[in-house]
Formats: structure tokens, C-alpha cells, sequence
């Protein structure tokens, strides 16, 4: 089973910013959260990750909460080619550990 | 980051045959995977294509049905055996970098159609 819960959808007007949530109530100490996003016919797109603090790089920034068990996404401003289904992910640091996937939110970018 | 290709990228199959698919990637990675994404659902992972040695199966997946082979660093197949409508799925590989552990890369993706 997957250890995050996220909206099925939500929408946001293009300019605006994109804040999509997720919880990871079981997440346990070595555990990262992992954000990926998948436009329609694409494989999915790596964002972001982070383990405790927060973290931004060009895409996008991700806020975790102290108690680590939710987490926001950040999408500063949005745009038509941000519509996509976004996968909050929790998994293990370890090498061997394996990125399984959620249902996902889907985003919609509206003009 | 990894950059992924797979052929083919699309194809139309008969019931009962077999399909090879082939995932080549531009430099070294450490591990290989191969998932399948269903019409109108999210991913699923099939298997982890090991170097040299058999690949390791998640649940309700066998080696009968998807045997993968791995012959070296930067290369994978995955075989989608005696294939019936249920098979139609995108399939997805995605490797982890070697130098780059924490961040998984996925490839575009092969189209099948089974009918």
C-alpha cells in the first residue's frame, strides 16, 4: 500500500502559485519525501526531494512539517505546461529501496 | 541526470505473441527497474533488472510472463510474454544514477496494444 494521501485533483490559475499537499503520517525517520510529475504521455519527471528541511531548486520547493508527517509542494508560478498528475512519494535513503507510486494529484492549470 | 530511450516506442500486438522491449541509457547507473502503467491508472513496479544475475519480481509478477535481462550497465530488456488485452500498458523504465543514488530517472515509455 502506499504510505501518502493526496487530493485526486485540484485546480489553479496559470500565474498563480501551486500548492499541493500530501500526508505521510507513518513516514519513519529515514525516510525521504520524494515529489514526482507525469505530463500526459511522458514518463514521470523527478522535482524535488527532501528528508527534514526544506528544500527549493528551479522547478519547485517543498515545504515538510516539523513532525515530517505532511508535506506541501510548491509551484511559485504556475503555467499551462504545469498541468500534470504530481506523486508525493516516501521512500527509505537506502540504495536498494524502491520508489513506489500513489494515485496522485492531478493538477490543472486553468488560463 | 540519465538520459533514457526505449524502443519501441509504440506497437500493435496479436494475442499469444511476445514483445521485446529494449531500454538503453546514456551512462552508468547502478540499478535498473521496469514498471507498467495500466490505462488510466498510476504505475506499478514490475521488476528490478539486476547486472548479470535474475531479476527481482514484485508481487503478481513472474519471469514466465516478463523475463528481463540486464547485460550490463546501461542496458535492459523487458519480454511481455504470450501477451493477451490485458497486457495493453504503457511500459516504463528508470534507472538510478551511479553517482547520483537518491534520484530516479524514468525513460518515455513503450505504447502496447494487444488485441
Amino acid at each position: 500500500d502506499a504510505k501518502t494521501t493526496q487530493p485526486t485533483s485540484m485546480d489553479c490559475a496559470e500565474g498563480r502559485a501551486a500548492n499541493l499537499p500530501c500526508n505521510h503520517s507513518t513516514i519513519s525517520g529515514n525516510e525521504y519525501v520524494y515529489w514526482y510529475r507525469q505530463i500526459h504521455s511522458q514518463g514521470p519527471q523527478y522535482i524535488i526531494h527532501g528528508l527534514k528541511n526544506n528544500e527549493t531548486n528551479e522547478m519547485a520547493s517543498l515545504i515538510i512539517t516539523e513532525d515530517r508527517k505532511s508535506s506541501t509542494l510548491i509551484l511559485p508560478h504556475a503555467t499551462l505546461r504545469d498541468t500534470a498528475v504530481y506523486y508525493c512519494i516516501v521512500r527509505d535513503g537506502g540504495a536498494t529501496n524502491k520508489l513506489i507510486f500513489g494515485t496522485g494529484t492531478l493538477l490543472a492549470v486553468q488560463p | 541526470s540519465a538520459v533514457i530511450s526505449q524502443k519501441p516506442s509504440r506497437d500493435i500486438c496479436q494475442r499469444g505473441t511476445s514483445l521485446t522491449i529494449q531500454c538503453q541509457v546514456d551512462s552508468q547507473v547502478t540499478m535498473m527497474f521496469w514498471y507498467r502503467q495500466q490505462p488510466g491508472q498510476s504505475l506499478t513496479l514490475i521488476a528490478t533488472a539486476n547486472q548479470g544475475s535474475e531479476a527481482t519480481y514484485e508481487s503478481g509478477f513472474v519471469i514466465d510472463k516478463f523475463p528481463i535481462s540486464r547485460p550490463n550497465l546501461t542496458f535492459s530488456t523487458l519480454t511481455v510474454s504470450n501477451m493477451s488485452p490485458e497486457d495493453s500498458s504503457i511500459y516504463l523504465c528508470s534507472v538510478r544514477h551511479l553517482l547520483n543514488r537518491e534520484t530516479q530517472y524514468f525513460g518515455p515509455g513503450t505504447r502496447l496494444l494487444v488485441l
